[in-house]
C-alpha cells in the first residue's frame, strides 16, 4: 500500500512565523501535491510537483512555497504565517503522469495564533 | 472557469440508496473521480470514469455524463461506516501534458439507523 505521511497532526504557530510542513511518500512516485481543506471550499490546490526540483504554481500559491529536493519529500512553506492561512493541509502523490489517482496523507491541521 | 458543484448535506436511512450528484464546469476534462473522507483522516478514492456510462464497484457506483457535465454516486444498502463526506473531483490538463484535480467542496452524508 502506498503510504504518505506528513510529519504533524496539529501545529499552533504565530503569526509571522515561518513554518514548515514535511510531506513523504514511500511509493517512488513522481507526483507531489500540497492542498488546503477549507469548509465550503473544498480542497484547494497549493503547488505541485512532477519531478524532483520541479515545482509548480497551483491555484492559491500566494503566501507559500515549496521544495523538492529528493522524489521521496515536498516541502511547503508558510514564509510567514498569517491567521487566514489557518487550515487543514493535505499532501498527496501520484504515480506519473497518466495516472493521477491521488494518495492523501493525514493531514496537518495547522492553527496561526 | 472552474467549477465543481454538489450538494451540502445529505441524509440517508440505514440499508436504503443514496445517490450524490456532482456537476462540472472545467476548461479541460480528463476524467471525474470520487473519493471518501470520515472524519479527522485522508480521502481514499472511491472510483474513476472517464467514458460516459455506470461503473459499479460493490455497493458503490459512479456515473458519467460528459455531455451534460454530470456525474453521480450510488450508495447501495447503506451502513452507518458510509457517514463520511464525498469529495468529486475533475481531472483537468494542464500544460506540459500534465493533468490536475480540481475538487468539489464535498457533500457530507449522514447515516442514520
Amino acid at each position: 500500500d502506498v503510504k504518505v505521511t506528513q510529519s504533524s497532526r496539529y501545529l499552533v504557530k504565530r503569526t509571522g512565523e515561518k513554518v514548515f510542513l514535511e510531506c513523504v511518500q514511500d511509493m517512488d512516485h513522481e507526483n507531489m501535491f500540497w492542498y488546503r481543506q477549507d469548509p465550503g471550499l473544498g480542497l484547494r490546490l497549493i503547488y505541485f510537483s512532477y519531478d524532483v526540483k520541479m515545482k509548480e504554481k497551483g491555484d492559491i500559491p500566494e503566501g507559500y512555497s515549496v521544495s523538492r529536493e529528493k522524489k521521496e519529500r515536498f516541502s511547503l512553506i508558510l514564509e510567514s504565517a498569517s491567521t487566514n492561512q489557518t487550515s487543514m493541509y493535505l499532501c498527496a502523490s501520484s504515480l506519473d503522469r497518466e495516472n493521477t489517482e491521488a494518495f492523501f496523507g493525514q493531514g496537518t491541521r495547522l492553527t496561526v495564533v | 472557469g472552474q467549477n465543481i458543484d454538489q450538494p451540502t448535506e445529505m441524509t440517508a436511512t440505514e440499508g436504503a440508496i443514496v445517490q450524490i450528484n456532482c456537476t462540472y464546469q472545467t476548461s479541460g476534462f480528463n476524467g471525474l473521480f470520487w473519493y471518501q473522507q470520515h472524519a479527522g483522516e485522508a480521502p481514499t478514492f472511491l472510483s474513476y470514469n472517464v467514458l460516459d456510462g455506470l461503473e459499479e464497484k460493490g455497493r458503490f457506483s459512479s456515473f458519467l455524463s460528459r455531455s451534460k457535465g454530470y456525474s453521480y454516486l450510488l450508495l447501495k444498502e447503506l451502513q452507518m461506516k458510509d457517514s463520511a463526506s464525498y469529495l468529486c473531483a475533475v481531472r483537468s490538463p494542464i500544460s506540459g501534458g500534465y493533468n490536475k484535480l480540481i475538487f468539489g467542496a464535498g457533500t457530507r452524508l449522514a447515516v442514520h439507523p
